[in-house]
């Protein structure tokens, strides 16, 4: 079964500071990998996707993931931290099928201080 | 175009009742997951539906049931409250099936209180 693993609930970062958030899934086929963002009583958000092809994926807001299928990890890296960064992040995995569904992680914090 | 929309967008209930959550669609979609959100479980897949019927089903008990209607729009019914159901429910629509890569969209979510 597939299964996301995302590693600590809650990152703080300097305005202006890198942004790395971890995933690593588990998944007996190759895999679509998903990241979403939810920002305060709201909606899930796309950012960026995975599906095929290359494995630097770039995304919305300045966000990028890259696939790493011998660390089975995609984890969500930007540059310069905004405050408006501020949100839950999401990891998600889907597998191709007739029965597939999405599992998602559990979920990072990101704080963003001034 | 109009991104999916849920109703009501709060609801308090108290143990034993049931209630009925509301989700329309983006224009077009024909797939359309329920998902639970609480703090200590995360995102939890509950069900999806496409065309009318239920395509894949998470692992809850016979309590949490849906249904979606020929116009895409879809309900769920939780049946017999409990205060472990205390949580956010979230809808997601799609063109296709989950399992591709098509994007879900989601909506605001209906918060609900079980006292």
């Amino acid at each position: 079964a597939q299964s996301v693993t995302q590693l600590g609930s809650h990152v703080s970062v300097s305005e202006g500071a890198l942004v790395l958030l971890r995933c690593n899934y588990s998944s007996s086929v190759p895999p679509y990998l998903f990241w979403y963002v939810q920002y305060p009583n709201q909606g899930l958000q796309l950012l960026l996707k995975y599906t095929t092809g290359a494995t630097l994926v770039k995304g919305i807001n300045g966000f990028e993931a890259e696939f790493k299928k011998s660390e089975t990890s995609f984890h969500l890296t930007k540059p310069s931290a905004h405050m408006s960064d501020a949100a839950e992040y999401f990891c998600a995995v889907s597998e191709s099928g007739a029965n597939s569904k999405l599992t998602f992680g559990k979920g990072i914090t990101l704080s963003v201080r001034p | 175009k109009a991104g999916v929309t849920q109703t009501p967008r709060y609801l308090i209930k108290t143990r034993g009742q049931q209630v009925t959550l509301s989700c329309s669609p983006i224009s077009g979609h024909r797939s359309v997951s329920w998902y639970q959100q609480t703090p200590g479980q995360g995102l939890q897949f509950l069900f999806e539906y496409f065309s009318e019927t239920q395509r894949n089903k998470g692992n809850f008990p016979g309590r949490f049931s849906g249904r979606q209607f020929s116009n895409s729009r879809s309900e769920m019914n939780v049946s017999t409250l409990e205060l472990g159901d205390s949580a956010l429910y979230l809808c997601a629509s799609s063109l296709a099936p989950q399992g591709l890569d098509n994007e879900q969209f989601f909506g605001p979510g209906t918060r609900l209180t079980v006292l």
